[in-house]
């Protein structure tokens, strides 16, 4: 079956480092993404990979292990306004892009 | 602008009414979907059309039924729904990359 896993809820400190885990089994795998959703808001896409390593997009990074069934996303110098849910999802070998339950992360001053 | 629109954005229906919710995208994107997000519950995936084709129907009751009339359009038709219905509705579309999201339907049935 199609499984994802990220935690519930994460708090951390505003200027700090925050790193948010995924682990994933999926029937096939063509693609692993982040997107950010603030409460009564659409999600917006972070980040994209599909090859092992990490990719860089400003104070937002996303790391896969293909062969771990594994990423995360690291959000450095956080700021109060990226209190908000983060999905991990997963496209499998037919186009269908499965979520996760999200990971509520609460930035505190 | 995320290019994915959404009518209505708000809905309000009762429970014997038939109503529709509509999503447009104009990035030339060939598979559109439509997700389910109940208030704090995961995204559920309901619908996925790829090039007009239906791919999957995740086990949805069939008080939802969805259109597909080009690579643009995606239509949910609504009809007697519960209020365990109640949610946001959100349309989305990709093709090889990232899915771009639509503001979505907050959808109460009474």
């Amino acid at each position: 079956g199609q499984n994802i896993d990220q935690p519930t809820e994460m708090t951390a400190t505003e200027g700090a480092i925050v790193q948010i885990n995924c682990t994933y089994q999926t029937s096939g795998f063509n693609g692993l993404f982040w997107y950010q959703q603030h409460a009564g808001e659409a999600p917006t896409f972070l980040s994209y990979n599909v090859l092992d390593g990490l990719e860089e997009k400003g104070r937002f990074s996303s790391f896969l292990s293909r062969s771990k069934g594994y990423s995360y996303l690291l959000l450095k110098e956080l700021q109060m306004k990226d209190s908000a849910s983060y999905l991990c999802a997963v496209r499998d070998q037919v186009n269908k892009l499965i979520f996760g339950a999200g990971t509520r992360l609460a930035v505190h001053p | 602008e995320t290019g994915v629109t959404q009518t209505p954005r708000h809905l309000v229906m009762g429970m014997t009414n038939k109503k529709s919710l509509k999503c447009e995208q104009h990035l030339g994107h060939n598979a559109m979907y439509w997700y389910k997000q109940s208030a704090k519950k995961p995204l559920e995936l309901m619908f996925v059309y790829n090039f007009k084709e239906q791919t999957e129907n995740n086990s949805v009751p069939s008080r939802f039924s969805p259109e597909c009339p080009n690579s643009s359009h995606l239509f949910l038709h609504l009809h007697t729904l519960q209020p365990e219905d109640s949610a946001l509705y959100l349309c989305a579309s990709s093709s090889a990359g990232e899915a771009f999201f639509g503001p979505g339907t907050r959808l109460t049935v009474l």
